[in-house]
């Protein structure tokens, strides 16, 4: 079945470093893929998102490419900051069904 | 815009309890509904969605239900809560195109069972 998997936390950076939180997926035909944010108790925010191969998704300074050679997803920010302090989650979506399959979540703790 | 509404925001309930939960969306028209649950550690697990009132469907047996009772209201409920229905329960819509539509995120509701 269609799966996520996503690098294990947690990431601790200092301000302004760069940040890589890796993603790859599995699955049949061609899903869209999301990276969702939650900050601490609340729900999960869309963050981006790209619905075919070699669509880049971008937002708040984040970006995350469609790569189906290497079926991967992987966010990357190039200068984090104190309030990027969050658990990120990949997820995809087949064309086919109607759930959202997601990854275990990546915590991320930005250092001033 | 399209708001979504989640309450209670906190509950703690006693095992063997019954429980309500209620999600109402605004600003869109016969969405797709869903249910989440996040477990400590267990990432997100689709519990039920829906494609209209009345319609829902489940993707994990266990004590918990579903309703859509109107167009943009969504509860989840059980009967005899158990301590492993613990967690933090997330409602979703989407537009109703089928699969692969992005969905949108309440704000969560914090289940404690003692």
């Amino acid at each position: 079945g269609d799966s996520v998997t996503q690098m294990e936390g947690p990431v601790t950076l200092s301000e302004e470093a760069f940040l890589t939180i890796n993603c790859t997926y599995t699955a049949t035909g061609y899903p869209s893929l999301f990276w969702y944010v939650q900050y601490p108790g609340e729900g999960l925010q869309l963050l981006l998102k790209a619905t075919k191969a070699d669509d880049k998704g971008s937002n708040k300074g984040f970006e995350a490419t469609y790569r189906k050679e290497t079926t991967s997803f992987h966010l990357e920010k190039g200068s984090v900051q104190v309030s990027d302090s969050a658990v990120y989650f990949c997820a995809l979506s087949a064309n086919s069904g109607y759930a959202l399959n997601f990854g275990k979540g990546t915590s991320l703790l930005v250092t001033p | 815009s399209q708001t979504i509404h989640q309450w209670p925001a906190t509950l703690v309930q006693p095992v063997g309890s019954p429980l309500s939960l209620e999600c109402t969306v605004e600003g869109t028209s016969n969405p797709n509904l869903y249910w989440y649950r996040q477990a400590a550690g267990r990432g997100l697990q689709l519990l039920f969605y829906s494609v209209g009132i009345g319609q829902i469907s489940s993707e994990v047996p266990q004590n918990l239900s579903a309703s859509r009772p109107q167009d943009r209201q969504f509860i989840l409920s059980s009967k005899k809560l158990l301590l492993s229905d613990s967690g933090f329960y997330l409602c979703a819509w989407s537009v109703a195109r089928g699969g692969a539509e992005t969905q949108y995120f309440g704000p969560g509701t914090r289940l404690l069972v003692l």
